[in-house]
């Protein structure tokens, strides 16, 4: 079956610093895929997503580049904020609405 | 307000007795989810619904229930609480266009004593 395997947090930054999640899956087909944020208290909410391969998704200075050939959907930023601590999910979608499978979160920290 | 709600945000209940969850959008997505969200388990699907009257079990179902008669309404109940079921729900709803994005409601953190 599908899977997501994202690394294991938690991950503290200095602002200002490199941020790399890393997130491989397992997937039939050709799945799209998803990063989503958590912050604190709060629902998921949808960060950015790419369709195919080779496709960037980018949102708030994030971005992410679907590598099929890798299996890998890394989530960058260059310059990590301090309101950007929160739980960020990797995860796809591999047809039919249903079918949305979710890795277990890695937890960002950001210190001023 | 337009998006997805859930209430209530809080809620403590005893072993044994139960208790509804709810969860209403205003976009009228037809597709539906209900999840759960334990540390080191990520998000679990509990349930899900593609149309009102329409739902199926997802990953972890065993002592829930839901029911969709209206499209913007699905409740998520527990017909008696076990301690096992103290966790973060998360409402979710998609258009069900293409790529199939979630949007997410804030969450009912429940706790079973």
């Amino acid at each position: 079956g599908d899977s997501v395997t994202q690394m294991e947090g938690p991950v503290t930054l200095s602002e200002e610093a490199f941020l790399t999640i890393n997130c491989t899956y397992t997937a039939t087909g050709y799945p799209s895929l998803f990063w989503y944020v958590q912050y604190p208290g709060e629902g998921l909410q949808l960060l950015l997503k790419a369709t195919k391969a080779d496709d960037k998704g980018s949102n708030k200075g994030f971005e992410a580049t679907y590598r099929k050939e890798t299996t890998s959907f890394h989530l960058e930023k260059g310059s990590v904020q301090v309101s950007d601590s929160a739980v960020y999910f990797c995860a796809l979608n591999s047809g039919g609405y249903q079918k949305v499978t979710f890795g277990t979160g890695t937890k960002l920290q950001v210190i001023p | 307000d337009a998006g997805i709600t859930q209430s209530p945000r809080y809620k403590i209940t005893e072993t044994g007795r139960q208790v509804t969850l709810m969860c209403h959008q205003t976009w009228s997505h037809s597709y539906m989810f209900w999840y759960r969200q334990d540390l080191g388990h990520g998000l679990r699907l509990i349930y899900y619904s593609a149309a009102a009257d329409i739902t199926d079990k997802g990953e972890v179902p065993d002592g829930y229930v839901v029911s969709r008669s209206k499209t913007e309404n699905f409740p998520l109940t527990l017909e008696s609480a076990t301690r096992s079921q103290t966790s973060v729900y998360f409402c979710a709803s998609t258009p069900g266009q293409v790529t199939y994005e979630q949007y997410f409601g804030p969450g009912t953190r429940l706790t079973v004593t």
